[in-house]
């Protein structure tokens, strides 16, 4: 498919688990950008990854947060040891930019993540 | 760390009405400024977008401005229609994070017909 791809779409949890989330960018996307989505509630940042620079990590929100891209493509968003405030839908994104001009960042579907 | 406000949180109009959203940045340096569109259920697309080197601009019933000095940028929506309700979030980007985008915390805008 030409557009970003979240997996899984859905995810139900039980609290304590550890989870992944997937993300595939844009073939070519230089720029990756992971977001948390409450309910109702605006698109907060948690981690952005440009090319071979390191990442932005100042948005996540604990230790139990953490980010890897592989290769320059794939994403894995881990929530470990997961917690009832960690539910809401978790949104990818990816734009062609170079680290001096930004250009479109297309989202994906969404992991909508619920930790019961 | 970097901060985007972004007012009102909640908008109602009649159709036909204009809309405006506004939005304040804090990094200076900041050169690129989308808007996206997020209708329910729905992801996140962008409607328009501006750079620091122009003050407007227009596609259709959508334009935004921006003032660097101030360090706020807007959007205008005229003769609105019912399909215009949604959320609207307006984003900056972050240079010294090399292009970072970050968010305001959108506005829900509903266009009653």
């Amino acid at each position: 498919g030409a557009g970003v791809s979240q997996s899984p779409s859905n995810k139900v949890t039980e609290k304590g688990k550890d989870v992944e989330l997937r993300c595939d960018p844009i073939s070519g996307h230089t720029a990756l950008y992971w977001y948390r989505q409450s309910l109702g509630q605006g698109l907060e940042f948690l981690i952005y990854f440009q090319g071979n620079s390191a990442p932005d990590k100042s948005g996540l929100p604990s230790d139990r947060f953490s980010a890897e891209r592989t290769g320059g493509s794939v994403s894995t968003l881990t929530i470990q040891r997961t917690q009832q405030e960690d539910s809401a839908v978790y949104l990818c994104a990816s734009s062609s930019q170079g680290p001096l001009m930004n250009t479109e960042a297309f989202f994906g579907q969404g992991t909508r993540l619920t930790v019961v | 760390g970097e901060n985007v406000e972004q007012h009102p949180s909640t908008l109602s109009v009649q159709e036909g009405d204009s809309a405006v959203i506004k939005c304040t940045y804090s990094d200076s340096a900041s050169n690129y400024f989308p808007w996206y569109k997020q209708e329910l259920g729905k992801r996140p697309q962008l409607i328009i977008d501006i750079r620091s080197n122009v003050g407007e601009k227009k596609d259709q019933r959508i334009a935004v401005t921006l003032n660097k000095t101030a360090k706020h940028f807007s959007l205008h929506i005229t003769e609105t229609q019912p399909e215009d309700s949604a959320v609207y979030f307006c984003a900056a980007s972050i240079r010294g994070s090399q292009g970072n985008l970050i968010f305001g915390k959108g506005t829900k805008l509903s266009v009653k017909p």
